[in-house]
């Protein structure tokens, strides 16, 4: 079993839409709860992260983490077409960031 | 500046070739790493450098041969590679605290094809 699964997508919505991305995880020990968003021929880059159990708000992101259920999701609302792009779900493995297991990605495309 | 700079954007070598991809930050960052991302899937740590020293290899083949010169500088050298070597080589920074949620800044990677 992979230690993080990702819906896998891809997602289409209508510009406007709230769209929700969603990964689970297989230990219960994670603690920080990563994700990236990567544009076409460009490198990742960290949207938001989350400790432990909760909401975080950034904007029009909300990531939320449930650990009774190990399931995490990245809520977008009021997508806009410059949201298009492909979401990675992340948990890094122990005190190194760089060392992460990630999801498969989901691509999304916000058409106008 | 909050930029990790990759040269070149695009490689294409044969499989007798030696290359080098060159990966450059100033923003103070002291662990570095290089991630292999194939099409439509994750990016894959390949090696961590912390303070100049290699701290992590992911088993990678020896036909990549990982180099930090100094702290801002971290190079790969490729030598004698394969067709499945064709994928985006992602060079990431983080400041190297020692959390697991500290943030890493990736490079555009250099979209390398190997005929």
């Amino acid at each position: 079993q992979k230690e993080v699964e990702q819906d896998p997508g891809p997602l289409s919505v209508p510009e406007g839409a709230i769209v929700s991305l969603n990964c689970t995880y297989s230990n219960s020990a994670f603690q920080y709860f990563m994700w990236y968003r990567q544009y076409s021929r460009k490198g990742p880059e960290l949207l938001m992260y989350t400790y432990s159990s909760g909401n975080k708000e950034d904007g029009r992101f909300t990531a939320q983490v449930d650990k009774s259920s190990k399931y995490i999701s990245l809520f977008i609302r009021d997508s806009q077409p410059s949201d298009s792009a492909t979401y990675l779900c992340a948990i890094p493995l122990g005190t190194n960031a760089g060392k992460s297991t990630f999801g498969d990605g989901t691509t999304l495309t916000v058409k106008p | 500046d909050t930029e990790v700079t990759q040269t070149p954007k695009h490689l294409v070598m044969g499989m007798t070739n030696k290359k080098s991809l060159k990966c450059e930050q100033h923003m103070g960052h002291r662990a570095m790493y290089w991630y292999k991302q194939k099409a439509k899937k994750p990016p894959e740590l390949m090696f961590v450098y912390s303070y100049e020293k290699l701290s992590i290899n992911e088993s990678v083949p020896s036909r990549f041969s990982p180099e930090c010169p100094n702290s801002s500088l971290l190079n790969l050298h490729l030598h004698a590679l394969q067709p499945e070597d064709s994928a985006l080589y992602l060079c990431a920074s983080s400041l190297n605290t020692g959390q697991g949620n500290e943030k890493l800044f990736f490079g555009s990677g250099t979209q390398l094809s190997v005929l």
